[in-house]
């Protein structure tokens, strides 16, 4: 079946500095999606990707599509305490799968003051 | 209400006894899905409703899960017998159509 591998597992960062999380898949994705996940909480959307390409902004995140469609990054600029989670990408296969969405296994984030 | 719901939000269970999941999607969404999430996992997709119909039911680990959709809305996902490794957060999702899912918070089931 389809995976979604995600880099780094883990990351623990000085307030202030930027961050970079991707993710990489072997098979073709038509929308990529990255999800934060704070404790006792479901997954909250923070970005939405659906073309080839496309490079996508919110605040401080900025996220990429990528050309081969089969992998996508994250970058949070500026870090700051409340950053702190666990980050996921998503992609959706579309076609028969649509509404399916593959999860990568998380990147955790601690952010130090 | 604003958001998915689900319930309960945290359920202890002794093996081979089954438990019941709640979710009350977000009010219009037609599309409804549940995942699971074991520690320190990703997502683990089990079902998708599309309606009241399950068009993908690939997920499912066993036959000892099942899931039910009512009325375009409510859901629930039972566990028969339940095992020690069904211990994890099921979380359930809405969208309209096949659109952005939203979450709920999750039922964090213990099998001891």
């Amino acid at each position: 079946g389809q995976q979604l591998n995600q880099s780094p597992q883990s990351m623990f960062i000085q307030e202030g500095e930027d961050v970079s999380m991707n993710c990489t898949s072997s098979s073709i994705f038509n929308t990529w999606l990255w999800y934060k996940q704070d404790p006792g909480e479901g997954p909250v959307l923070l970005i939405a990707l659906y073309k080839a390409g496309e490079l996508t902004s919110n605040g401080r995140l900025t996220a990429q599509f990528g050309i081969t469609r089969k992998d996508s990054f994250l970058n949070i600029s500026a870090s700051i305490p409340s950053d702190v989670g666990i980050y996921f990408c998503a992609g959706l296969a579309g076609g028969t799968s649509y509404g399916k969405l593959t999860f990568g296994q998380g990147t955790i984030l601690t952010v130090h003051p | 209400g604003a958001g998915v719901s689900q319930s309960p939000s945290n359920k202890v269970t002794e093996k081979g006894k089954d438990v019941e999941l709640r979710c009350d999607p977000i009010s219009g969404h037609t599309a409804l899905y549940w995942y699971r999430q074991s520690l320190g996992q990703g997502l683990e997709f089990l079902i998708y409703f599309q309606g009241n119909s399950a068009p993908d039911k690939s997920g499912l680990p066993s036959d000892r899960f099942s899931a039910e959709r009512t009325g375009g809305s409510v859901s629930t996902l039972t566990i028969q017998r339940t095992q020690q490794e069904d211990s994890a957060v099921y979380l359930c999702a809405s969208s309209l159509f096949t659109d952005t899912q939203y979450f709920g918070p999750g039922t964090r089931l213990t099998v001891l």
